[in-house]
């Protein structure tokens, strides 16, 4: 069974570009989250889709957005850059969410220069 | 809210030592608790959960036990490799689809030949 696939794996863009991530969940799993990992932060949960629906979201400006498709694969865009947005973002998904062990993703290196 | 609390690294030890790596959880009901493995340049892995109060998870040589009374799931393994290096975070997980999962900062484990 594959995995979770996160394209690209690494991505550099200058400040004020957007920059779209795609997220592939295993098979059959209908609940896909996105989180920014950085140093200093640790895991910040960006948002959580669940049957192309918005069903979670956590405390980032609005320039971060998502979206989830019928076969459960889900992109997040992130507009007007800033230097601050350099992280690694992971995607993670589930059958169902809650307190199912979650499957992540190698993860999209973002540089922002 | 909930939170998870762990201890901060890195935690540097010598090939074959002994590990602990400190978790406490602050959370209403009876969550679900799990230990998640980052090794380098790759996304998050679940290495062990458990479930219930008394509980004891374990994989890979690695456990950590449910206790309710402490609120804490401390990570241990008698006997560590280098290919342990990584970073581990323990996480909770309320029951309900919606819930999102709370995350401990992560702990950097080094371990030297």
């Amino acid at each position: 069974k594959a995995g979770v696939t996160q394209t690209p794996r690494y991505l550099i863009k200058t400040r004020g570009q957007q920059v779209t991530l795609s997220c592939s969940p295993i098979s059959g799993h209908r609940s896909v989250s996105w989180y920014q990992q950085t140093p200093g932060q640790g895991l910040q949960f960006l948002f959580e889709y669940f049957s192309e629906t918005q069903r979670n979201k956590g405390n980032f400006p609005g320039r971060f957005s998502g979206r989830q498709f019928s076969n459960s694969r889900s992109e997040m865009n992130v507009s007007t850059l800033e230097l601050g947005d350099s992280a690694l973002y992971l995607c993670a998904s589930s059958l169902q969410g809650g307190s199912e062990k979650l499957f992540f993703g190698s993860g999209t290196q973002l540089s922002v220069l | 809210g909930d939170s998870v609390t762990q201890m901060e690294g890195p935690v540097t030890l010598s090939e074959e030592a002994f590990l602990t790596i400190n978790c406490t959880y602050t959370a209403t009901g009876y969550p679900s608790l799990f230990w998640y493995v980052q090794y380098p340049g790759e996304g998050l892995q679940l290495l062990l959960k458990a479930t219930k109060a008394d509980d004891k998870g374990s994989n890979k040589g690695f456990e950590a036990t449910y206790r309710k009374e402490t609120t804490s799931f401390h990570l241990e393994k008698g006997s560590v490799q280098v290919s342990d290096s990584a970073v581990y975070f323990c996480a909770l997980s309320q029951s309900g689809g919606s819930y999102i999962p709370t995350f401990g900062r992560g702990t950097s484990l080094i371990v030297h030949p």
